[in-house]
């Protein structure tokens, strides 16, 4: 199916564990971004990529590792769960002037850390 | 930090009636976007305002945008139950990031 999807959906872990978010689109949106959604607050960025093999740094990088091989994909490493990062996060890219148009975003996995 | 926040964080209204809800910003923006989220889903945009716009409308959304105050509104007229969601607004400035502010709870009662 056409659009951009999250993966896995939902996942539990325990604290010092590595683990990694996928997010595939279809697209081939140049921009791709990460957020992260705590209860009861908006979003917040964590890494950003402008195009395939190049990516920064949002708000919250610490404790994210991201890589863009392809355009079509961008993961999410968390290389060493910690309690505070259970979260809900999401995924989602545009294409058109970068950044400052429409972003469209994934359903979102939601990640328990214990 | 969060640059949109919005107001009120909650708002219960009856079904039919209009719902307004109000984004504030600190700095200069190159444009101001709404988004929906539905309990448990991911968002969804609503409507895009540019900073040399100061209205626009989509359906039964209508939204202003004040440079001078820095601040935004989003009006939903005739509301319905399936409105009920959080609403948040996300500025755009002159990169490609978009900051969020925490959003507004909107119930529609039946």
């Amino acid at each position: 199916d056409a659009g951009i999807t999250q993966s896995p959906r939902y996942k539990i872990t325990e604290t010092g564990r590595q683990v990694t978010l996928m997010c595939h689109q279809t697209w081939s949106h140049s921009y791709m971004f990460w957020y992260r959604q705590d209860l009861g607050h908006g979003l917040r960025l964590i890494y950003y990529s402008a195009a395939a093999d190049i990516t920064d740094k949002g708000e919250v990088p610490d404790g994210y590792v991201v890589s863009r091989s392809k355009t079509e994909n961008f993961p999410l490493t968390l290389e060493s769960a910690t309690r505070s990062q259970t979260s809900v996060y999401f995924c989602a890219s545009t294409g058109l002037a970068g950044g400052t148009d429409t972003q469209y975003f994934g359903p979102g996995t939601r990640l328990t850390v214990l | 930090s969060q640059q949109g926040e919005e107001d009120p964080q909650a708002l219960s209204i009856q079904e039919g009636e209009n719902a307004t809800m109000n984004c504030s910003y600190k700095t200069s923006i190159n444009n101001l976007q709404w988004y929906r989220q539905n309990s448990g889903r991911g968002l969804v945009h609503l409507i895009l305002i540019r900073s040399n716009e100061r209205e626009k409308h989509s359906g039964r959304l209508r939204v202003t945008l004040d440079t001078s105050k820095k601040s935004s509104s989003l009006l939903i007229t005739a509301s319905r139950a399936a409105d009920t969601a959080s609403y948040f607004c996300a500025k755009a400035d002159s990169s490609y990031k978009l900051i969020f502010g925490s959003g507004t709870r909107l119930l529609v009662r039946p």
